[in-house]
């Protein structure tokens, strides 16, 4: 498996607290992608980075902030959760772009209570 | 809008036989079509990439074909075998942006 950690792999949460998703590769990948996938929909782009400090939005974006201060890091933060925002949330990782493979991660289950 | 289309009800076909799975858009130009599988509990799992220009890919037991004219991906998996039974998922690519779609799963039956 490529060298990408999500953490944490589950938590719940209260509407209205803020959460911190974390995802940290080692494979020295520049782009760093977050993903939320819920049935009936797939999977749907929230940001991405292509490099240290530099990210964009992506189709599902409001609510969401992201952070990447290191080649290694791209962290996905809820500011004020809501039920909505309960989902599975998948980091990806690739090269060159979208047009390599992209490598996931196991995944994050967030449940907001 | 983007749409993707992959057939929401599960294929089941028995061990050995080839499975096709389909991937349609519409309002869409894509400049590439991947293939991922995904098992549950787990991340998908990059499979194949087709270019535009490209009519057909293969891989082992794997092959892909791309009609851009259609708006139509097929994927084909021959000599199926239970471990085969995932959700394939089809993303469609153009700069700096993938679509993915809902995807298909499948079951294999021994």
């Amino acid at each position: 498996d490529a060298g990408i950690t999500q953490s944490p792999r589950h938590k719940v949460t209260e509407t209205g607290t803020p959460v911190t998703l974390r995802c940290h590769q080692t494979e020295n990948h520049r782009y760093m992608y977050w993903y939320r996938q819920d049935p009936g929909h797939g999977l749907r782009l929230i940001h991405y980075s292509y490099g240290v400090k530099d990210t964009d939005k992506g189709e599902v974006s409001d609510g969401y902030s992201v952070s990447r201060s290191k080649t290694e890091d791209f962290l996905l933060t809820l500011e004020s959760a809501t039920s909505s925002q309960t989902s599975v949330y998948f980091c990806a990782i690739s090269s060159s772009g979208t047009e390599n493979e992209a490598f996931f991660g196991q995944g994050t289950r967030l449940t907001v209570v | 809008s983007q749409k993707i289309e992959q057939n929401s009800e599960a294929l089941n076909i028995q061990e050995g036989k080839t499975a096709t799975l389909t991937c349609n858009y519409t309002n869409y130009s894509p400049a590439y079509l991947q293939w991922y599988r995904q098992d549950p509990g787990r991340g998908p799992v990059f499979l194949l990439l087709i270019r535009e220009n490209e009519k057909e890919k293969r891989k082992e037991r794997l092959k892909v074909t791309f009609d851009t004219t259609l708006k139509q991906s097929l994927f084909h998996i021959t000599a199926s075998q239970p471990a085969d039974s995932a959700t394939y998922l089809c993303a469609l690519g153009g700069y700096q942006k993938v679509t993915f779609g809902t995807g298909t799963k499948l079951q294999v039956i021994p």
